[in-house]
């Protein structure tokens, strides 16, 4: 069965610079979230977004910025990156029915920031 | 406090044994629960899911939930080495297309 897929599965960037990742949520999926997992952290929401809409809002910076499209793919923007937006990054999708509230999670991006 | 509390571990169990794995949540309205398991590195994969008081079984997997005590856990019935993983106890509290609010996770350590 297909799966959330992340692309870039590893980024490096240099502090200040900006960076995007990308989320393809599973087929018929409606709604996306977005994840920021620290080193020996756990998960911590950053944003969602149903039927490409932003649908509920976390802990994310204000150089942060994230979309869904027309195809319900999302991308997650972030600019003037800083040594602690170092993370792995995970997105998540859900869909309609009786598991509609069952996030499923991409392999994420690995995000470093030297 | 956080809003979901796991014991960090590590639990250290025999393989072949039961491995209890205990969260607790503080929002009452709390509607839904997950437990997922973390290899390190990994993404989160889905265990269990449970929505109502008492207990549901999958495999070797039983999550049972207690609304009036706030409480959820996750049994683990013949513990294998392949079981060792983080797992995170996870709460969805309106429902709906809405955040997991994740505790922190318990490290599970199976040993042969």
């Amino acid at each position: 069965a297909a799966g959330v897929i992340q692309s870039p599965r590893h980024l490096i960037k240099e502090k200040r610079e900006t960076a995007t990742l990308k989320c393809y949520p599973i087929p018929r999926h409606d709604t996306v979230y977005w994840y920021q997992q620290g080193p020996g952290q756990d998960p911590q929401f950053l944003i969602s977004f149903y039927e490409k809409m932003q649908s509920d809002k976390g802990s994310i910076p204000d150089r942060f910025s994230a979309q869904q499209f027309s195809d319900y793919h999302s991308e997650l923007n972030m600019s003037s990156l800083e040594l602690g937006d170092s993370a792995l990054y995970f997105c998540a999708s859900s869909g309609g029915g009786l598991a509609k509230n069952i996030q499923y999670f991409g392999a994420g991006t690995r995000l470093s920031v030297l | 406090q956080k809003e979901v509390e796991q014991n960090s571990g590590p639990l250290s169990v025999p393989e072949g044994a039961i491995a209890s794995l205990n969260c607790t949540y503080s929002d009452r309205v709390s509607q839904s629960f997950f437990w997922y398991r973390q290899y390190s590195g990994k993404s989160p994969e889905l265990i269990m899911s449970i929505y109502s008081n008492g207990d549901k079984e999958d495999g070797r997997f039983t999550a049972q939930l207690n609304k009036a005590s706030q409480y959820v856990s996750l049994l683990i019935r013949d513990s294998q080495p392949s079981d060792s993983a983080t797992y995170l106890c996870a709460v969805n509290i309106y429902g709906g297309y809405n955040k997991l609010i994740f505790g922190a996770g318990t490290r599970l350590a199976v040993h042969p």
